[in-house]
């Protein structure tokens, strides 16, 4: 069955620190991934999404990065974390096309101090 | 206007009540409709989905599609405490998902 790792599911970083998240996806091959923030009042912001290997798709300038070193991995990155960068982070996968929506991580919680 | 509209509003509702929840969307090129549970620190999960305009049952759970008047509703029957969470509806085309904010339910015992 298909599984998805989501690491660490708190952390506490000063502003100005660089900032490293990372999931993995298990039991499927070739996934869409997606990377997620969610603060309050606001919803679920899609951040970036990847479709392949070494493809990654932006959908708001920021202080972030993403990348897809490997086929079920996905990191989000930062060099600076910013006040405004904490929040609830989610990763999701998918396989194909959405008939079965996302499947989510768990999430990390970040709060930048 | 925003793509998709939910009124994040808490709701409160005593035990065994029915839970009704909506949203509605401005873009007539969605093509699945979905709705997912999150429980407090947890990543959201999918509740239901569906493609067409009507409804669709799975136990307690009744997604309802507007096609027409591009508005989805959400209800749940017999309501537990168990079902406290967040409800957030979710709409996609062209393998993106566009998300509502969220609606905080708390089924009081």
């Amino acid at each position: 069955s298909q599984t998805i790792h989501q690491w660490p599911a708190t952390l506490v970083q000063p502003v100005g620190s660089p900032l490293s998240l990372e999931c993995t996806v298990e039991g499927t091959s070739n996934p869409n991934l997606y990377w997620y923030r969610q603060a309050a009042g606001r919803g679920l912001q899609l951040l970036f999404y990847s479709v392949g290997i070494g493809q990654i798709s932006s959908e708001v300038p920021q202080n972030l990065s993403a990348s897809r070193p490997q086929d079920r991995q996905f990191i989000l990155s930062s060099k600076k974390l910013l006040l405004s960068d904490s929040g609830f982070y989610l990763c999701a996968w998918s396989v194909g096309g959405i008939d079965y929506g996302y499947t989510f991580g768990s999430g990390t919680r970040l709060t930048v101090v | 206007q925003k793509e998709v509209e939910q009124d994040p509003g808490p709701l409160s509702v005593p035990e065994g009540a029915i839970v009704s929840l909506n949203c509605t969307y401005s873009n007539s090129a969605f093509q699945y409709f979905m709705w997912y549970r999150q429980y407090s620190r947890k990543g959201p999960e999918l509740l239901m989905y569906t493609y067409s305009s009507g409804n669709k049952e799975d136990g307690r759970f009744t997604a309802q599609v507007d096609k027409s008047s591009k508005y989805i509703s959400l209800f749940i029957r017999d309501s537990q405490p168990s079902d406290s969470a967040t409800y957030l509806c979710a709409m996609g085309r062209n393998n993106r998902l566009a998300f509502g904010k969220g609606n905080q339910v708390v089924v009081i015992p």
